[in-house]
């Protein structure tokens, strides 16, 4: 079954703390997305990777950096996380400009 | 800059009557368009991809796509109570990487 895996579902961190969300897609997408989610604001996009190694700032990626050292895998960082970074995580990959496909999304709490 | 705008924010409708939700996009070179189901906490469920102009339906969900108008509706027959969540609508250009959501119409229904 083909599928975005976003780890951790759930996470709890402190303001200052580092933090590292993942993402793993067995369908050997070229493409990978990082996205966050906030009421009223539907999903807006932080980051896209094209492939290994070859990444791109979405429209509010301040505050993040990504790695993609693996095609199945895109990681997104947070370094010193912030109060205002509390929000709901989702990944996606594509295959080209066709298909895509989300992950079920990782929920951040920053306190 | 791809803008997507949907409406209403929210919307109350009595149990198995239609409900219509409208999604207006700015690229009219777009060809790709998606509707997403979010019930509270949870990931975000595919409903129905269009990609011409006319009717596409899948279950008791049909998305009817205008791109002269620059619009695409999603139609729910017969809601149920179960249907009541955020209703996403996505856009992605033609040729490109990016998918531009909206910021949701919220959908009560009610017994």
């Amino acid at each position: 079954d083909m599928k975005v895996t976003q780890m951790p579902r759930y996470l709890i961190k402190r303001m200052g703390e580092n933090v590292l969300l993942e993402c793993g897609q067995d369908m050997s997408h070229e493409t990978m997305y990082w996205y966050r989610q906030d009421p009223g604001l539907g999903l807006q996009l932080i980051y896209i990777s094209y492939d290994v190694d070859s990444n791109s700032e979405g429209d509010i990626p301040k505050g993040y950096r990504v790695s993609r050292k693996k095609r199945e895998h895109f990681s997104l960082i947070l370094d010193s996380a912030k109060t205002n970074q509390t929000s709901v995580y989702f990944c996606a990959s594509s295959l080209g400009t066709t298909d895509y496909t989300f992950g079920s999304g990782t929920r951040l709490l920053v306190i | 800059q791809q803008k997507v705008q949907q409406s209403p924010e929210s919307l109350t409708v009595s149990e198995g009557a239609m409900a219509s939700l409208n999604c207006t996009f700015s690229d009219r070179s777009s060809d790709n368009f998606r509707w997403y189901r979010q019930h509270s906490g949870k990931g975000l469920e595919v409903l129905v991809s269009i990609f011409s102009d006319g009717e596409k339906e899948e279950g008791s969900f049909t998305a009817h796509l205008n791109r002269a108008s620059l619009h695409v509706f999603l139609h729910i027959r017969e809601p149920q109570p179960s249907d009541s969540a955020l209703y996403l609508c996505a856009v992605r250009p033609t040729g490109g990487y990016k998918v531009v959501f909206g910021s949701g119409t919220r959908l009560l229904v009610s017994p």
